[in-house]
Parts: C-alpha cells; structure tokens; sequence
C-alpha cells in the first residue's frame, strides 16, 4: 500500500511550544502533502513538498522532505489553541499521478 | 467555503434504502473524488475520476455506485448497504496534475455524515 502513515497518533502540547509531527511512506512519490482537519470538518490543504525539494516553509509552518529514508515532518512552531485538529500527510506516487493517499493522522491538542 | 459542496451533510438510512450523495465544484477543476472516513481509520480512496472518466476504482464494493456526468458534479449512489459503511464520505477535487500542470492540492468538501441502520 503506498499510504502514509503519521506518528505520534496524538500530540497534546501547552500553547507556545511547538508540535511536530512525521509522516513515512512505502513507495517513490511525486509529491507530498499536509492537511488539517477540524473535527468532522472536510479536510484543508497546507503545504506541498515536491519529491526534488528538501524543506519548505509557509508562516509558521515548515515541512521536510527525505526521500532516502521515505518521510517527511511538518514542524508548527509557536503553537496556538486555534491549531488543535487532526493533520494528515498524503501522498501520490510517480507512476499513479492524481491518486493520492493518506495515513491515519496525528491529532493534536494544544492547551491554552 | 472551498469551492467544492456537498449535499447532504447528513443522512441516516436503512439497508434496503437507495440514496445518493451529491457533490459540486466551482473550482474548473477535472479531477473528482470519492473518500470514505471510518473512526480511527485512515482516509480510504475509493473513486477517482479524470476528465469525467473513471482511473480509479479501489476495490470498492458494487453496493457503491459513482457517477460523474461533467467535471464539475459527482454522485455516489447508495444501496443495500450495511452498518459498517456508516462514515463520513468526502469529495474532493484537484487539477490534473499530468495533463493541465495542476500542483495536485486536492480541495476537499465539508463531508456527508452516513448512517446505516
């Protein structure tokens, strides 16, 4: 199966810190993705890492690439209670353009 | 509001009721697709459609019919089914990514809530 799979299951942080969150896949990949999710909400896109590029940044966000070791990280620093929500990754591979996978997603509570 | 709706946003049904869960985007995109979320699952892909043609069926049971009559709407129709396809179903939509240099962002709807009594 080429979906992802985010570790840790949970997260549960104070305000301020930052929350980290990884992601390992099985197969080659085109690109790779992060998503949140607000509790029963439809998912929303965050960032999209290219399997050429190593590190990306979007605000406080920032997500990393290694393709040797097949994984990823999404790095939210100065977390805010707002933040709380399930993050996914999903990947689609380089021979399955538009077919995207995703894992189990990490659930993250950030405590005011 | 991401462009892509979802009708309805709930629905309990019985399992020999038919029914079927609608989706629209306004993004100009041509590519749709079909998720079911179970609790404590990950996301399964079940339909994907490209230029109002189907590339994906994963292994979906025939109980779940889509259907996608121009890219903008989605249906996936309901029968005979059983308590455990109880789930949030959602659609999503992207640009092509090989054929139209879309990025791949897939625009997801709010979810329609399922219940199979």
């Amino acid at each position: 199966s080429q979906q992802g799979e985010e570790d840790p299951q949970a997260l549960s942080i104070q305000e301020g810190e930052n929350a980290t969150m990884n992601c390992s896949y099985k197969t080659s990949i085109n690109n790779l993705q992060w998503y949140r999710q607000n509790s029963g909400r439809g998912l929303v896109h965050l960032i999209l890492i290219r399997s050429n590029e190593r590190e990306k940044h979007s605000g406080r966000l920032r997500v990393t690439l290694d393709t040797s070791k097949k994984s990823s990280s999404l790095l939210i620093t100065a977390s805010r209670a707002a933040d709380t929500a399930s993050y996914f990754c999903a990947t689609d591979a380089w021979y399955n353009f538009n077919k995207f996978y995703f894992g189990s997603g990490t659930k993250l509570n950030v405590k005011p | 509001e991401t462009g892509v709706t979802q009708t309805p946003r709930h629905l309990v049904m019985g399992m020999t009721n038919k029914k079927s869960l609608k989706c629209e985007q306004h993004l100009g995109h041509n590519a749709m697709y079909w998720y079911k979320q179970s609790a404590k699952k990950p996301l399964e892909l079940m339909f994907v459609y490209n230029f109002k043609e189907q590339t994906e069926n994963n292994s979906v049971p025939s109980r779940f019919s889509p259907e996608c009559p121009n890219s903008s709407h989605l249906f996936l129709h309901l029968h005979t089914l059983q308590p455990e396809d109880s789930a949030l179903y959602l659609c999503a939509s992207s640009q092509d990514t090989l054929t139209s240099g879309g990025t791949g962002e897939l625009f997801f709807g709010e979810g329609s809530r399922l219940t199979v009594l």
